[in-house]
């Protein structure tokens, strides 16, 4: 399989519980993006990661939430104690930055499926 | 004032009909721009990539971008009640903080009802 890979697809925890996702990347991508959408709204950015450094987080990342990229492959999402308002899908997009070209650098972000968090 | 504003719909159009879809933006940065398709619970669907300004086709989609306008469009053409989904619109910019990082709007929502 050549694409973006989520795990778990749907959680179900109860409040105060910790979750963890993965994220596996198109294998030749060294870009890695989080992102959260609600109903009715477009993705939210989250973080990201060029290979395994992590390089930008929003405000939305509060500090219940830490996202890793051991060896710049496939990344984790953790989110601590668990609120109803995360309730959500968590969407993992990777990408190839590469050298400019007349193109530009050719960055379009291919997503996964997400994961939909519902927490009770 | 969002980044990128986006109608959400819905739209409705008989089948066959074209189909606009349009995006503006307050960004002047922006350099790349994407169109996504997505169906309900489903993960984001890549249909479009656009560097700069200009028009690029591929089958029944045209995206269309005007800089100067800071206004983005998907066209459909021939509309099937298959295309009944939120197309999202996206771009980024190269700067140093933010660089690559697509944006998004809200979404619309479109029904071709056949």
């Amino acid at each position: 399989d050549t694409g973006v890979s989520q795990n778990p697809r749907h959680k179900i925890t109860k409040r105060g519980q910790n979750v963890t996702f993965r994220c596996d990347p198109i294998s030749e991508h060294n870009r890695l993006y989080w992102y959260r959408q609600t109903l009715g709204q477009g993705p939210e950015f989250l973080t990201y990661f060029q290979n395994e450094a992590q390089l930008e987080k929003s405000r939305l990342l509060s500090d219940r939430f830490s996202a890793e990229r051991p060896k710049g492959s496939f990344s984790t999402l953790e989110i601590q104690r668990t609120e109803q308002g995360d309730s959500a899908m968590y969407l993992c997009a990777s990408s190839l930055v590469r050298h400019a070209t007349t193109q530009g650098r050719n960055t379009e972000a291919f997503f996964g499926q997400g994961t939909r968090l519902t927490v009770v | 004032q969002k980044e990128v504003e986006q109608d959400p719909g819905p739209l409705s159009v008989p089948e066959g009909a074209i189909v606009s879809l349009n995006c503006t933006y307050s960004n002047s940065a922006f350099q790349y721009f994407m169109w996504y398709r997505q169906y309900s619970r489903k993960g984001p669907e890549l249909l479009m990539y656009t560097y700069s300004s200009g028009n690029k086709e591929d089958g029944r989609f045209t995206a269309q971008v005007d800089k100067s306008s800071k206004y983005i469009s998907l066209f459909i053409r021939d509309s099937q009640p298959s295309d009944s989904a939120t197309y999202l619109c996206a771009m980024s910019a190269e700067a140093l903080r933010w660089s690559y990082i697509p944006t998004f709007g809200r979404g619309t929502s479109l029904i071709v009802h056949p």
